[in-house]
């Protein structure tokens, strides 16, 4: 079965400063693609990130970047100069590419920046 | 990015009624988009996938009776919640997929909030 586990349920950063989320995930597949979502109070689900897996170099999205270790099946989602609006719920979440491209979420981190 | 729509935003209704929510990618056509709903401080759980054209494939312990999906047009699909009772209250949430350079990603509404009294 293909899994995503998020092991934080809850964090807190002070504000300018760099909080790291992690996920990892387990399957036999050897292409598929992972993903960052947030969802702030307002519940709107908004894209963070994205990674490849048969793409070595990490994804950045600007204060966003992350730390892909295929072979330890581990993504973790790197934040810098931490802002109040980031503030949210951090869903990792897989897709295989072979199937019907369902997502797996993990669990989700609450993620709070302190002022 | 892609914008997907819900309505309404928010619902109350009485136990017994039906609900219909809308979901629409205003500015790329969708040949699939998904059904989630997700209950307070847990994750999204997938409740079916619904293709234009064709009958929506449910997931496990997913009543297809009572969650009706209609996918109508490569913008709409609809999520009809039969004879509502207080235990479907929930946080609805679509997404539709939109492919790009041969990569898909999905992109979610804004969600929909279901009180039935």
């Amino acid at each position: 079965a293909q899994t995503v586990t998020q092991s934080q349920p809850e964090m807190s950063v002070q504000e300018a400063e760099t909080v790291t989320l992690s996920c990892t995930y387990d399957t036999s597949e050897n292409n598929y693609y992972l993903f960052w979502y947030k969802q702030p109070p307002s519940r709107q689900m908004i894209l963070v990130i994205r990674q490849e897996a048969y793409k070595q170099q990490n994804a950045t999205e600007n204060r966003f970047s992350v730390n892909f270790q295929k072979a330890a099946k581990s993504f973790s989602l790197k934040i810098s100069d931490s802002q109040l609006g980031d503030t949210a719920m951090y869903f990792c979440a897989f897709i295989p590419t072979s199937g019907t491209y369902k997502y797996i979420f993990g669990t989700g981190t609450r993620l709070k920046v302190l002022a | 990015g892609a914008v997907v729509s819900q309505h309404p935003s928010r619902v109350i209704c009485k136990s017994g009624t039906s609900v219909k929510i809308e979901c629409r990618s205003l500015d790329f056509q969708a040949t699939t988009m998904f059904w989630y709903r997700q209950f307070p401080k847990k994750s999204l759980m997938l409740m079916a996938t619904s293709n234009e054209g064709s009958k929506a494939t449910y997931e496990q312990g997913v009543e297809k009776d009572k969650f009706l999906i209609n996918h109508a047009s490569l913008t709409l699909s609809t999520l009809t919640v039969t004879s509502a009772h207080p235990e479907d209250s929930s946080f609805y949430i679509c997404s539709a997929s939109q492919v790009e350079r041969e990569e898909e990603t999905q992109y979610f509404g804004p969600g929909t909030r279901l009180l039935v009294l």
